[in-house]
């Protein structure tokens, strides 16, 4: 069965980076796109950004460009994502999904990666 | 960008009886192909987010019957035929338009009177 096991919860200092990653198995890797979407406290679900699992293409929501970056290491069948520049308001629940059928339809999520981010 | 705006923002129901939750799109989700790129996402208490119904009105694989997903253009509805306990959570829906730059609606509460 698809899975998707993130690492586990991190507390950053403003202005730091951090670095998630999402480990895929159940599935060919290359085949989907990695999705990454976060949701802060009391808020919605927002969107930072995808990465193809097979060329590495990837698209950025505009809220983040600049301070996001999807990687991916096919080999280990995992996806990462990182975030620089760290404010409190970045503080927030971290999760990585998949897609499937549909591109932009996400079927299968991670656990979530919970980030504090605070002095 | 296109801005999902969902209501109620939350909804109190008795078992067995039925809900509604509409979803509005500043922008058709129509696309040119004929689908509705407009997906249902129900967020249990404590759990990530679970897909429910995508391109407007196809049930993910294992969703009860009881939910339905309806609507086209910039105007969509959950709704759940007969409410049941497990069925708490926040609900979400999203625009997924190709190329995909996914937005989230505000989301609406469901609760167990």
């Amino acid at each position: 069965q698809v899975q998707l096991v993130q690492s586990g919860a991190e507390i950053k200092k403003p202005g730091a980076s951090m670095k998630v990653s999402c480990k895929a198995s159940g599935y060919t890797f290359t085949s989907y796109a990695i999705y990454w979407v976060r949701q802060a406290p009391g808020q919605r679900l927002e969107w930072l950004g995808w990465i193809n699992g097979d060329k590495g293409d990837t698209k950025y929501s505009r809220d983040f460009q600049g301070r996001v970056t999807l990687t991916r290491d096919t080999s280990a069948s995992t996806a990462f994502m990182e975030l620089t520049n760290l404010r409190s308001d970045d503080t927030a629940i971290y999760y990585c999904a998949r897609n499937s059928i549909t591109e932009g339809t996400l079927f299968y999520w991670g656990q979530g990666t919970a980030v504090t981010v605070s002095s | 960008d296109i801005v999902m705006t969902q209501s109620p923002l939350s909804l109190a129901v008795t078992p067995g009886e039925p809900a509604s939750i509409s979803c509005r799109s500043s922008q058709s989700l129509l696309h040119s192909n004929g689908y509705n790129y407009l997906d249902w996402y129900l967020q249990k208490p404590g759990q990530s987010p679970q897909l429910l119904i995508y391109l407007g009105s196809i049930r993910a694989s294992g969703v009860p019957d009881r939910f339905s997903g309806s609507g086209t253009g910039t105007d969509f509805t959950l709704k759940i035929s007969r409410v049941e306990a497990e069925d708490v959570g926040v609900y979400y829906c999203t625009q997924a338009l190709p190329p995909p730059g996914l937005t989230f609606g505000g989301g609406t509460k469901v609760e167990i009177k």
